[in-house]
């Protein structure tokens, strides 16, 4: 399996601050997708970036934007303007053939 | 929307019972996916399927078997359950076609093994 590491276990920001995940990668393959999925507290897990390996343009969906690093296979994901409803556990998720997951960071809004 | 859902959220078993996890999903895909979720693991793939009766082992198949008769149902199953395999179990579903299709998942289902 490809390896995956979420160095950072735990995270806290204040409301309408910016925050970022960071996210490193093993792999020997040339293409292949990254991705960034949430896990709120209950609830189901949803996808909130994903980024492919080939496209040099760091990806951006709102609030939410990568910052894809390939020689250095790094994936960090940022959040801007946080809020409330951004508490949540994040994965960062490897992809070729079969989706390899990081350990998970816990992001927690504070009012 | 495609809807993923699992049979149980919570379930308790005692050692040694065969216990099986269901899984349906709403929007004709073709793959489907069973993960572990533990505490400083992340998730962990345990059996994919990505046709009716095809299955294929994940990264921790040891103890687990899947069952897939039906494109829309992927079931789990403990042979006989073991305390080891106390966590959270998470069901995903996808298109097939390309590696960067999104996976969606289900609520998934806590077991514990008592």
């Amino acid at each position: 399996a490809q390896t995956v590491t979420q160095s950072q276990p735990e995270m806290s920001v204040q409301e309408a601050e910016t925050v970022t995940l960071s996210c490193t990668y093993d792999t020997s393959e040339n293409n292949y997708y990254l991705f960034w999925y949430k896990q709120p507290p209950s609830r189901q897990m949803i996808l909130v970036i994903r980024q492919e390996a080939y496209k040099q343009q760091n990806a951006t969906e709102n609030r939410f934007s990568v910052n894809f690093q390939k020689a250095a296979k790094s994936f960090s994901l940022k959040i801007s303007d946080s809020q409330l409803g951004d508490t949540a556990m994040y994965f960062c998720a490897f992809n070729y053939y079969k989706l390899s997951f990081g350990a998970g960071t816990t992001v927690t809004v504070r009012a | 929307d495609v809807k993923v859902t699992q049979s149980s959220r919570y379930l308790v078993k005692r050692t040694g019972e065969k216990v099986f996890l269901e899984c349906v999903q709403d929007m004709d895909h073709e793959n489907m996916f069973w993960y572990r979720q533990d505490p400083g693991l992340g998730l962990r793939l345990i059996y994919f399927s990505y046709d009716v009766k095809m299955k294929e082992k994940g990264d921790i198949p040891e103890g687990y078997s899947v069952s897939r008769e039906k494109k829309e149902r992927f079931s789990l199953i403990l042979e006989s359950a073991s305390t080891n395999q106390t966590s959270m179990y998470l069901c995903a579903s996808s298109l097939s076609g390309a590696q960067g299709n999104e996976q969606y998942f289900g609520p998934g289902t806590r077991l514990t093994v008592t």
